[in-house]
């Protein structure tokens, strides 16, 4: 049983347009709520991450929206670039340890 | 230490076969995980140790599979008579957690396994 839900699988997106992929999620245990990014070959990297105290985080491009009361999460990539095609993954986490992972979207940046 | 580092990277197996796979977290790092992740998903939690006890395995962890962690340092996931459905990427991560002080969970390359 999947604890977080991911949408869409996949996405295009021009150069420079605006990247968006939601989450949502049931445990209201969950406490942390990162978001990884993965290319081909290679483990998932941590690109950002919020506790449910904040409702919006932004480092740089990538920015995550948190609604603790919709148990929903998104993450924007403003200005995509082509070097962010990637698999995006959300997932959460109770006490700081074992995460449940979304199925991961698939972003494909077009120049 | 650059991070999590984890070996094989590939490894093909004939069915019924039994392999092993190490990891060797980032120094200092009190916890270790160990995940799978199969194309299309996202990686799915098997098993975690704290320093070098076993505190969680999950239901997916069959009694083929087996893990340790001597030492708390490395560690070695074990799957016994390889079925074509172990095909997988194995993900090892690993971060510090004591007291109020925890860091993010870092992840190693993988090693993908292929069960022929």
């Amino acid at each position: 049983q999947q604890q977080v839900k991911q949408s869409p699988q996949s996405l295009i997106v021009q150069k420079g347009g605006i990247s968006i992929i939601n989450c949502a999620y049931e445990n209201t245990a969950f406490d942390y709520f990162p978001w990884y990014q993965q290319f081909p070959g290679k483990g998932p990297a941590l690109l950002i991450a919020i506790r449910p105290d904040v409702s919006e985080k932004k480092e740089g491009r990538f920015t995550i929206s948190f609604n603790k009361s919709a148990k929903q999460f998104s993450l924007h990539i403003m200005d995509s670039q082509p070097g962010d095609s990637a698999t995006y993954f959300c997932a959460a986490s109770e006490n700081d340890y074992k995460l449940s992972f979304g199925a991961g979207t698939t972003v494909t940046v077009r120049a | 230490d650059t991070g999590v580092s984890q070996d094989p990277r590939h490894k093909i197996t004939k069915r019924g076969q039994n392999v092993t796979f190490r990891c060797d977290p980032i120094s200092e790092h009190n916890r270790l995980y160990w995940y799978r992740q199969t194309l299309g998903q996202g990686p799915e939690f098997l098993t975690y140790f704290q320093n070098e006890a076993q505190l969680e395995k999950s239901r997916l962890l069959s009694d083929r599979f087996s893990a340790e962690r001597p030492k708390g340092s490395f560690s070695t996931l074990e799957i016994q008579r390889t079925e074509q459905g172990d095909s997988a990427m194995y993900l090892c991560a690993s971060s510090f957690k004591y007291g109020g002080e925890n860091t993010e969970a870092f992840f190693g390359q993988g090693t993908r396994l292929t069960v022929v």
